[in-house]
């Protein structure tokens, strides 16, 4: 398997834009998990999938930001509209059971000026 | 709901010698695991070490040892020898197996290594 692969690794955009983070979890893993990493914040996690039904998004910051998962091998994360404080890098892991190692994809930089 | 605390932004080690790191957690759960993970400046995220919080015994990966603490819900990473390699972001985590079955991240603690 290839890993967890997002896409894409680096995105800028403009204020006010739709911006939109895909991922591909590792085939068989049961969970997926989106994170966001600042420096002032670590690594927060937004929201967790299990078996592609979202379990807990009490970390989305607001109503900006969604998530999806249509079926196991994809995902999205997506900012609408986007501001420059979602400025950060955005992670997607994915698991097979509870308690397992979770791998990480290599991350998405988000700019937006 | 659970918490992990990485209390230390940042510390610092001489090569070869042996460095501590910090982590507490809160939780009401009896069954979870403990992680520590690695982030280079690549910023590829590395699993160093995993614990059952079910198993008394310390986990060790070669250089690599915890110290957990169940009733303190302390979970320090000890890192022997330290190579100059090991200069990275670490990361405490907390996985849960309950109905809520989330993995939570500390703050991370910046390691650096001194020639």
């Amino acid at each position: 398997d290839a890993g967890v692969i997002q896409s894409p690794r680096h995105e800028v955009t403009e204020m006010g834009q739709e911006v939109t983070l895909r991922c591909k979890p590792i085939s068989g893993h049961d969970y997926l998990f989106w994170y966001r990493q600042t420096m002032m914040r670590g690594l927060e996690l937004l929201i967790y999938f299990n078996n592609n039904v979202p379990i807990d998004d009490s970390g989305m910051p607001e109503d900006r930001f969604s998530a999806k998962m249509p079926n196991a091998s994809f995902s999205t994360l997506k900012i609408q509209p986007s501001e420059p404080r979602d400025s950060a890098v955005y992670f997607c892991a994915s698991s097979l059971v509870p308690g397992g190692q979770a791998f990480f994809g290599q991350g998405t930089r988000l700019t937006v000026v | 709901a659970q918490t992990v605390t990485q209390s230390q932004p940042e510390m610092s080690v001489q090569e070869a010698e042996t460095v501590t790191l910090s982590c507490t957690y809160d939780t009401s759960e009896s069954d979870y695991y403990l992680f520590w993970y690695k982030q280079p400046p690549s910023r590829q995220m590395i699993l160093v070490i995993r614990q059952e919080a079910y198993k008394q015994q310390n986990a060790t990966e070669n250089r690599f040892s915890v110290n957990f603490q169940k009733a303190a819900k302390s979970f320090s990473l000890k890192i022997s020898d330290s190579q100059l390699g090991d200069a990275a972001m670490y990361f405490c985590a907390y996985f849960s197996t309950g109905a809520n079955s989330k993995l939570t991240f500390g703050k991370g603690i910046t390691l650096s290594v001194r020639p």
